[in-house]
């Protein structure tokens, strides 16, 4: 079974610049979430999907960061304009729905670098 | 709000040590929780799930306990070796949400 795909797997950009990252989740998996870590720190949900909809999204820095799930498969997770301290390793995972047994995979990230 | 506290944050043992991460939570309603491991520049990788309704997974060197009432985990690993060496992370989901997590514990095996 394929696992959780990212891409690109580094970027580095200006601040003020834009920047986007793509996952593709496991075959199947209804739930999709993208977590942001700062190094030093444990992963941070960013924004949580069930299928195309939005379950969760209330640490989503909404001045600048965006996200979608078109058809409910692959995500695009979008910064404009990126910060200085938006440099992390952003993180996608899935799972097969939201749930008591439902055990979250993830992806290798995007690490970005803001300067 | 739930927070996760990982105790030590580095550790450096000698190969061959059996050594214990510690981690707690301070909401006791949780339904998983989950012990990762992260190496340098890589994603996350599961190493063991424990229910709210159990008491602790085994995998191979490996043994995860949880005391839920207590808001409590511990990660035994044992005869440790210098593959071992990597950052571990504990985390915990309440009603399927997304998962909340420690820094973590920086774990270094010498040889």
């Amino acid at each position: 079974e394929a696992g959780v795909a990212q891409s690109p797997r580094y970027k580095i950009i200006e601040k003020r610049q834009s920047v986007a990252f793509w996952c593709n989740p496991i075959s199947g998996h209804a739930t999709l979430y993208w977590y942001q870590q700062i190094l030093g720190q444990g992963p941070k949900l960013l924004i949580q999907f069930q299928n195309n909809g939005v379950v969760d999204d209330s640490q989503l820095p909404k001045d600048r960061f965006s996200a979608e799930r078109l058809k409910g498969v692959d995500s695009t997770l979008k910064i404009q304009p990126a910060k200085l301290e938006d440099s992390a390793v952003y993180l996608c995972a899935s799972s097969f729905s939201h749930g008591v047994l439902y055990e979250q995979y993830f992806g290798p990230g995007t690490r970005l670098t803001v300067t | 709000k739930q927070e996760v506290t990982q105790i030590p944050a580095a550790l450096s043992v000698p190969e061959g040590e059996n050594l214990v991460l510690n981690c707690s939570f301070t909401d006791s309603a949780i339904y998983n929780l989950q012990w990762f491991r992260q190496d340098p520049g890589k994603g996350l990788t599961s190493l063991l799930l424990i229910q709210s309704s159990q008491r602790e997974q085994t995998s191979g060197r490996l043994n995860a306990s949880l005391d839920k009432s207590s808001g409590r985990s511990t990660l035994y690993i044992a005869a440790s070796q210098p593959g071992d060496s990597a950052t571990y992370l504990c985390a915990v989901d309440q009603a399927g949400t997304a998962l909340i997590f420690g820094k973590g514990t920086t774990l270094s095996v010498s040889s």
